[in-house]
């Protein structure tokens, strides 16, 4: 069975402070790994699409990382903006299911 | 333009009323997607539509009913919900290039449905 696991559950930064999102995986046959952002009441907004291992992508203060096993989203610098939950999900061999972690809480302090 | 529009942002209804969810995109996607997403939880997938038809269904209660009158639009009929049914209801949209590996989803806003 197809499962994610995100970690931690919470993290609570200061601006300006770096750290890392880690989303563990375990599929039969990935076909993408999705990063999505989400504030309170919101839809996930997308940020990334990663397809195989040892691709990265990155976006203003955000940069996703791919293994075989794990997915890591670091935030560089973070300002109080990138408070928001972040969703980590698989697309593996059922193509248009996504398997979601149950995400990460990020709030960053001013 | 990666933009899925959902209306109305609110709902409140009584548990025998008969109200409908909206959704569209003008992107072209081909597929469609309902997800039901409770607090604290990650979106759970309700329905989906390839090419205007409906090609799966995760054993949704049939007082959800989802229609999708063309490519751009995604309905979501509801009757006789009951209140463990309040949730943030997302409406989602991929491209569906069948010769891609991965197809990504695009959210909208969602509609904040309240049963009373």
């Amino acid at each position: 069975e197809d499962q994610v696991t995100q970690s931690p559950e919470a993290l609570r930064l200061q601006e300006g402070e770096s750290s890392s999102l880690n989303c563990s995986y375990t599929v039969s046959g990935l076909r993408g790994l999705f990063w999505y952002r989400q504030d309170p009441g919101k839809g996930p907004e997308f940020l990334f699409t990663l397809y195989s291992a040892g691709e990265e992508k990155e976006k203003e203060r955000l940069k996703a990382t791919l293994t075989k096993k794990e997915s890591f989203l670091h935030i560089t610098a973070p300002k109080p903006e990138d408070s928001a939950t972040y969703l980590c999900a698989v697309q593996a061999g059922g193509f248009q299911k996504l398997v979601f972690g149950t995400g990460t809480r990020l709030l960053v302090s001013p | 333009d990666t933009e899925v529009t959902q209306t109305p942002k609110h709902l409140v209804m009584g548990m025998t009323n008969k109200k409908s969810l909206k959704c569209e995109q003008h992107m072209g996607h081909r597929a469609m997607y309902w997800y039901k997403q409770k607090a604290k939880k990650p979106p759970e997938l309700m329905f989906v539509y390839s090419y205007e038809k409906l090609s799966i269904n995760e054993s949704v209660p049939s007082r959800f009913s989802p229609e999708c009158p063309n490519s751009s639009l995604l309905n979501l009929h509801l009757h006789a919900l009951q209140p463990e049914d309040s949730a943030l209801y997302l409406c989602a949209s991929s491209p569906l290039f069948l010769r891609q590996a991965t197809d990504t989803q695009y959210f909208g806003p969602g509609t904040r449905l309240t049963v009373l």
